[in-house]
């Protein structure tokens, strides 16, 4: 069975730092690209950031660029996300889902950790 | 950035009705579209991808539509586990933006 674990959520004072893993199981890691998407309280769902299979090509969301950094290691079948700066907007469900070449969409997804952003 | 427009953002339905949610980016993304379901405390569920194709295992009432900037999801008979939240989603350039969600609700 293709599955996604998150892990690394938790409650972090605003201006501080958390890393968010993701760990595959169930089919070649490296033969996919991943992602990462948000659910903030009561919002919709918010793309935040991509990683291709070898990690050459990455892109992140508007409101994420600059603070946070996608990373993989294909011999641990896990990608990262590593968030500083964080605001009380970061406030979210963190998802990783596989994502599919030709056109890039999510299949698989992981059940989400929770990240809070507070004082 | 392209910019995904969701319509309605709620709709109220009943078991049996068919139901259509459309979807508008602000320019062409080609066929680079998907549709997921999504259900409080559950992981989002692909159903469609590239503006058409079923994925696999998703029930054959669920069908896309579309191309270019306007596409359309519809399910052409409600089932009670369907009643969830719909959005569509771009892959054609990042950053891959998200409609804003439309509610489904039971009638």
């Amino acid at each position: 069975e293709e599955r996604l674990e998150e892990s690394g959520g938790g409650v972090v004072r605003p201006g501080g730092s958390l890393r968010l893993s993701c760990v595959a199981s169930g089919f070649t890691f490296d033969d996919f690209g991943m992602s990462w998407v948000r659910q903030a309280p009561g919002k919709g769902l918010e793309w935040v950031s991509e990683i291709n299979w070898n990690g050459d090509n990455i892109g992140y969301g508007d409101s994420v660029k600059g603070r946070f950094t996608i990373s993989r290691d294909n011999a641990k079948n896990s990608v990262y996300l590593e968030m500083n700066s964080l605001r009380a907007e970061d406030t979210a469900l963190y998802y990783c889902a596989r994502r599919l070449g030709g056109y890039y969409y999510m299949d698989v997804w992981g059940r989400g950790t929770t990240v809070s952003v507070t004082s | 950035d392209i910019q995904m427009t969701q319509s309605p953002p709620s709709l109220s339905a009943s078991v049996g009705d068919r139901v259509t949610i459309t979807c508008r980016a602000s320019q062409s993304v080609n066929s680079y579209l998907s549709w997921f379901q999504h259900k409080l405390g559950q992981a989002p569920k692909l159903l469609i991808f590239g503006a058409s194709t079923l994925q696999s295992g998703v029930p054959s009432r669920f069908s896309g539509s579309g191309a270019g900037t306007d596409f359309t999801l519809t399910i052409s008979s409600l089932q009670p586990e369907d009643f969830a939240t719909y959005y569509c989603q771009q892959s054609y350039s990042a950053p891959r933006t998200f409609g804003q969600g439309t509610k489904l609700e039971i009638k």
